[in-house]
């Protein structure tokens, strides 16, 4: 099952601009993480963000987490269209397993 | 840094064949690896966990019969769809988490059923 949103669902920005993808989750979690899908490729993981900590960053990558509000946003500042790419957010469900949960994907264009 | 190798990337059968998608861990040893299926344009839903030497576990709703699960050796996982039809055409995506903790993840099979 789907651990949660994300939202935009499709965003489109200008080459230079920053991105902004939400990510809302249900349950409680260990760690949130941001993946990267180009178009019918597999998955690269961009970032994880522990349950304890409130913010992180990796280059152009800002992620952040609300456990109260079970959400978190990633940021990606002067975009490039190399970024043009499905964004999903994934949580590892506290007491699970340890299977990925991810949300619905954001997919953005970054226009040249 | 870890890499899981996925074969095939594509893979066209008829309709009643099987198929069998291996995932193989190269520089670690994976005990647990995933299988998940994504339909265009939409998220990852886990289908199932492969446990190194036990049986799968299957999610709500997928069955184990239709979608066989091997995970003979530490590095390899292999996803066999039996009796294959049009609606099992998908994109079919495997991971396993590395020494470090986190998951790698193959490039994913597309699999169409014709």
């Amino acid at each position: 099952s789907q651990q949660g949103e994300e939202d935009p669902q499709a965003l489109s920005i200008q080459e230079g601009e920053n991105a902004t993808m939400n990510c809302s989750y249900k349950t409680s979690i260990n760690n949130l993480q941001w993946y990267r899908q180009n178009s019918g490729r597999g998955l690269v993981h961009l970032i994880l963000i522990r349950s304890n900590e409130r913010e992180k960053h990796s280059g152009r990558l800002r992620v952040t987490l609300d456990t109260s509000k079970k959400s978190s946003s990633l940021l990606i500042t002067a975009s490039r269209a190399a970024d043009t790419a499905s964004y999903f957010c994934a949580t590892v469900v506290r007491g699970s397993a340890r299977q990925l949960t991810f949300g619905s994907g954001t997919q953005l264009t970054v226009l040249p | 840094g870890a890499v899981v190798s996925q074969h095939p990337s594509r893979v066209i059968c008829k309709s009643g064949t099987s198929v069998k998608i291996e995932c193989r861990s190269l520089d670690f040893q994976a005990t647990t690896m995933f299988w998940y299926r994504q339909f265009p344009k939409k998220s990852l839903m886990l289908m199932a966990t492969s446990n190194e030497g036990s049986k799968a576990t299957y999610e709500q709703g997928v069955e184990k019969d239709k979608f066989l699960i091997n995970h003979a050796s530490l590095t390899l996982s292999t996803l066999t769809v039996t009796s294959a039809h049009p609606e099992d055409s998908s994109f079919y995506i495997c991971s396993a988490r590395d020494f470090g903790g986190g998951y790698t993840f193959g490039s994913g099979t597309r699999l169409t059923v014709v």
